[in-house]
């Protein structure tokens, strides 16, 4: 089916390990994004993209880098995982700036030790 | 000040009620406004968009009140599988980065 999909679902690892999210979306969407989701803090906006090789920070690029090499594919790295980065991670995209639906992923359930 | 805020709640309501959500936002540059619901343990999924003029989808009506700076969920005669949370979120019509999230509502509907 075409639509935007997120591996791992889960992921367990541990602190200082580089864990990597993978995203792809099938409709060619130019904007994706990368948010995180806490108890208490709501979506936070973590990295997004407007285009092949465009990324920007969003509010929390702490302790993340993405890249966007293909249009359909939005990966997000924890380089050096830390237990704060323990979430829930979504990873959306919309057709443009001003299209008011964003598409979201299943989300990345991630837990770092 | 945060860009968009709603009561978190949990609104607890009996089936058959009707509830009501509200949401203010900080930027009156503010250009368009959606609610969007998430399942326990899903994705977040576009529920309706709110018009200038209000607008009505089945047992859910939207509003919008750009004097105020407000928009609200209204839900009539409420089922089991509304429940859910409900976020807010605002549109600004410049930047890439421009959709503004609400922390969310969470309903549960008791039978």
């Amino acid at each position: 089916d075409a639509g935007i999909t997120q591996s791992p679902r889960y992921k367990i690892t541990e602190t200082g390990r580089q864990v990597t999210l993978m995203c792809h979306q099938t409709w060619s969407h130019s904007y994706m994004f990368w948010y995180r989701q806490d108890l208490g803090h709501g979506l936070r906006l973590i990295y997004y993209s407007a285009a092949a090789d465009i990324t920007d920070k969003g509010e929390v690029p702490d302790g993340y880098v993405v890249s966007r090499s293909k249009t359909e594919n939005f990966p997000l790295t924890l380089e050096s995982a830390t237990r704060s980065q323990t979430s829930v991670y979504f990873c959306a995209s919309r057709a443009g700036p001003n299209t008011g639906e964003l598409f979201f992923g299943e989300g990345s359930r991630l837990t770092v030790l | 000040r945060k860009e968009v805020e709603q009561d978190p709640g949990p609104f607890n309501v009996p089936e058959g009620a009707t509830v009501a959500f509200n949401c203010t936002y900080s930027n009156s540059a503010s250009q368009s406004f959606f609610w969007y619901r998430q399942d326990c343990r899903k994705e977040p999924k576009l529920l309706m968009s709110v018009y200038s003029s209000g607008n009505e989808d089945g047992r859910f009506t939207a509003q919008l009140n750009r004097a105020s700076q407000y928009i609200s969920l209204l839900i009539r005669d409420s089922k089991l599988s509304d429940s859910a949370t409900y976020l807010c979120v605002v549109n600004r019509q410049t930047g890439a980065n421009n959709l503004f999230f609400g922390t969310g509502t969470r309903l549960t509907v008791i039978p």
